[in-house]
This record gives structure tokens, sequence and C-alpha cells, in this order.
């Protein structure tokens, strides 16, 4: 199976930062790659789909690049609201498989 | 309005069998990529299953040979069949769209405990 590695783990950051995470896949996958925010207690909610694609309702302050394999969410000024365990998932017809997460705390 | 609602959760104790269910309503499980997706406590995501529209299944290796997806159509359901349970599938279980759709239920929580 496809592995995906996120980085960092834990990112200290304070409000109107930019911030950058960064999901690695094991080989190439394309661009078959979601974001998903995740707060305590909450299920996932889906940030970007495709690598780069904004799901509707969420903010323009969240953006997707990359394909192949490596893959970079970024939230351009960092808003109270965002702080949450950020996911990257690969997935296609034949897998899905998560990364294991970058929790943005308050700095 | 879409929404999917997972039940069936629960104790279960070491070797025994469980199944959750996950209805769905606005939304065509048959038709649509779905997915389960689980969540120990204070840990990472994990895709346990995915069916496709088509048919395919696929499985996480943790859980081949133990966990079965399926659909009913006629209700608009998706289910998890899970025998042989381990202390370490104990977990919160999701059930999900695909990410272009966006949807998730609230996870029903299973327990697996002597």
């Amino acid at each position: 199976d496809i592995q995906m590695t996120q980085s960092p783990s834990t990112l200290s950051a304070s409000i109107g930062d930019r911030v950058t995470i960064t999901c690695r896949a094991s080989q190439s996958i394309s661009s078959w790659l979601a974001w998903y925010q995740q707060k305590p207690g909450k299920a996932p909610k889906v940030l970007i789909y495709m690598a780069s694609t904004l799901q509707s309702g969420v903010p323009s302050r969240f953006s997707g690049s990359g394909s192949g394999t490596e893959f970079t969410l970024t939230i351009s000024s960092l808003q109270p609201d965002d702080f949450a365990t950020y996911y990257c998932q690969h997935y296609n017809r034949y897998s899905e498989t998560f990364g294991q997460g970058t929790k943005v705390e308050i700095k | 309005e879409v929404q999917l609602v997972e039940s069936g959760g629960g104790l279960v104790q070491p070797g025994g069998s469980l199944r959750v269910s996950c209805a769905a309503s606005g939304f065509s499980v048959s038709n649509n990529y779905m997915s389960w997706v689980r969540q120990a406590p204070g840990k990472g995501l994990e895709g346990v299953s995915v069916m496709y529209s088509g048919g395919t299944i696929h499985y996480a290796d943790s859980v081949k040979g133990r966990f079965i997806i399926s659909r009913d159509n006629s209700k608009n359901t998706l289910h998890l069949q899970m025998n042989s349970l381990r202390a370490e599938d104990t977990a919160v279980y999701y059930c999900a769209t695909n990410p272009s759709a966006g949807y998730w239920g609230q996870g029903t929580l299973v327990t697996v405990s002597s």
C-alpha cells in the first residue's frame, strides 16, 4: 500500500501567520490527494480535494498544491478557528491512506 | 440536505462480531464511492474499507479477512460487518463519501473489551 508521511507532526503558530504543512507519498499518486481539518470530538471536514480544489464553503485562505509525491497545504493567514489537526489522504480506486496528522497549536 | 447517520456501535468482547451501519439521505450510496474510516482514542485517522459505485472493494491490511463492507440499495444504507474483533479495533467508526462530495457521519464508537 502507498504510505503517506506528513510533516511536521506539531506546529506552533500565531494568529496571522502563514502556515505550510507537507505530505509526501511513497510513490506517485498523481493528484489523488485530499486535506482534512479535524477538531476534538468532531468528524473531519474536507478542505481540499484533487490536491488543489477547494471544497465548497471553505475559506480562501486555505490552498493546496503539488502532484506526484509531494503536496502542501497552506493557510495564508492563520485565524483562531484554524487551530486543529490536519490530515492528508490519498484516495483512488485501489487504496485509501491517511497521513499521521499535523496538530496546529497556538504559539 | 445530505446526512449520513451511523449506528450499531457498542461494547463487544474480543473475538466477537458487530455490524455498524450508515443510513444516507439526500445522497445515493449505490451511485457513489463510500468508505469506512476509524479513529482509535487519541490517534489519527485510518481508512478501513472502501466500496466504489461499480462494486470494487478495498480493505486495509489490518482488517482484511475479518471485516466485510456491503450496501443495501433499497434502504440507501452502507454496512460494515466486523468479525473476530480485537482490542485494537476499538475506535470511532465514521462513514464518508468521496472527498469531492465531502460528507461524513458523526461516528459510532466500537469498544472491544472483556
